[in-house]
């Protein structure tokens, strides 16, 4: 079993709509979580770090249930520039990537 | 404010060929990473570091080579550059555990 496992999608929304992705992890040991967007063949970049109970950042809102080892990721009024990959990250002795959720932001 | 920098950004390179990807951080980080990533996959870890003179294997780490004997360089080495070794190559690195890792741009490596 993977440490991180996310939903692939791909997510299709329009423009102005609430789009969520969720990510579970195995490791009950993992003590930090993180959002990262990609753009294609770019590097990822950090979109948000999520600790203890969850985290919010304008339109973008994070939360961490330990109980059920999962995290979430939510985008409110989905703008163009949303489109992306999205990378959710679990820590322990390394770093774990799970292989990331496409979203399309439709006009 | 330099973060992490990869070199060179492109290459070709001929099967049998080796080479050296380098990538430095000016953020005095203990850990850095080498990944690669395939067209529509995620990232694949290779090597790691936590901290001059240790290097671990990730997932990946068959036909590549690491060292790491300073804080700032962790370069990558390919001996004999096979097909299945054409990638993007991204370092990152993070200062301690639980902190968030930073990338690099980059390295898009093609094998012919």
């Amino acid at each position: 079993r993977k440490e991180v496992e996310q939903d692939p999608g791909p997510f299709n929304v329009p423009e102005g709509a609430t789009v969520a992705f969720n990510c579970t992890y195995s490791n009950s040991a993992s003590q930090s979580f993180f959002w990262y967007r990609q753009d294609c063949r770019k590097e990822p970049k950090l979109l948000m770090s999520v600790y203890s109970s969850g985290n919010e950042d304008g339109r973008f809102t994070a939360q961490l249930n330990r109980a059920s080892q999962y995290i979430s990721l939510l985008i409110r009024d989905s703008k163009l520039s949303d489109s992306a990959t999205y990378l959710c990250v679990g820590t322990g002795n390394q770093f774990y990537f799970g292989t990331g959720t496409s979203l399309t932001v439709i006009p | 404010n330099a973060g992490v920098t990869q070199t060179p950004k492109f290459r070709i390179l001929k099967i049998g060929q080796s080479m050296t990807l380098q990538c430095a951080q000016d953020m005095n980080h203990n850990y850095m990473y080498w990944y690669r990533q395939d067209p529509g996959m995620g990232l694949k870890l290779i090597y790691y570091s936590v901290g001059a003179g240790i290097t671990d294997k990730g997932e990946v780490p068959n036909g590549y080579n690491v060292s790491r004997s300073t804080t700032e360089d962790f370069p990558l080495r390919l001996e004999l550059a096979a097909p299945s070794q054409t990638s993007v190559y991204f370092c990152a690195s993070r200062q301690g555990s639980n902190q968030p890792q930073h990338f690099g741009d980059g390295t898009r490596l093609s094998i012919l």
